[in-house]
């Protein structure tokens, strides 16, 4: 089942932080974050294991609750180049190989 | 190679022809998905390959899709007597196995469009 994604869209200014949710119905094993640039391929943030936490980058960092099912990701002072759209994708075991993607976040930063 | 490549970028096509999309992934992943992306719309899962096993095809819309993976590197998704309704990008992408903790790498998509 596909996680939810919440906000659906969100209008920051530069320096502004943000938080995006992403939760699940199902137990989770992994949830990874992914940026898609307009026009772009999205690119790989970062992944969170059942049991730990991954920070993947200085100003962006998630978390990953495994009792509620749920993860966040953080954007701190936030950069132009932050804008595009933020997908979690989720899976729900070990032997799980594919990811089921949220229909994303928007984010839109303005100077 | 470097990246994810995938041909065509760009195909128009009329409704009722067959289309046939290439991926190429990075050497070495053994992992290769396909992923179709609707106007406005998050990743649909579509199908995947890990190494030698049988591939998951159960995101498959219909039986007018099939992909294959070749020697467990190159994959093409073939779409038979396509419909409107089939425009979207569709997404390749190669990882390592998941369970080590990787992420996926993207392709740049084919744009499909059905007229």
């Amino acid at each position: 089942q596909q996680p939810v994604q919440s906000p659906q869209a969100v209008i920051l200014r530069e320096g502004e932080d943000a938080v995006i949710n992403c939760s699940s119905s199902k137990a989770l094993y992994s949830v990874h974050w992914y940026r898609q640039k307009h026009g772009e391929a999205p690119v790989f943030l970062m992944i969170l294991l059942k049991g730990g936490e991954q920070k993947g980058h200085e100003k962006i960092s998630a978390s990953f609750n495994e009792k509620k099912q749920q993860s966040s990701l953080y954007l701190t002072a936030s950069q132009l180049s932050y804008s595009g759209t933020y997908f979690c994708g989720t899976s729900g075991g070990a032997g799980s190989y594919q990811l089921t993607f949220g229909k994303g976040t928007k984010l839109s930063v303005i100077p | 190679g470097a990246g994810v490549s995938q041909s065509p970028s760009n195909k128009v096509t009329e409704k009722g022809k067959d289309v046939e999309l290439r991926c190429d992934p990075i050497s070495g992943h053994t992992a290769l998905y396909w992923y179709r992306q609707s106007l406005g719309q998050g990743l649909e899962f579509l199908i995947y390959f890990q190494g030698n096993s049988a591939p998951d095809k159960s995101g498959l819309p219909s039986d007018r899709f099939s992909a294959e993976r070749t020697g467990g590197s190159v994959s093409t998704l073939t779409i038979q007597r396509t419909q409107q309704e089939d425009s979207a990008v569709y997404l390749c992408a190669s990882s390592f196995p998941l369970v080590r903790g990787h992420g996926y790498t993207f392709g740049s998509g084919t744009r499909l469009t059905v007229v």
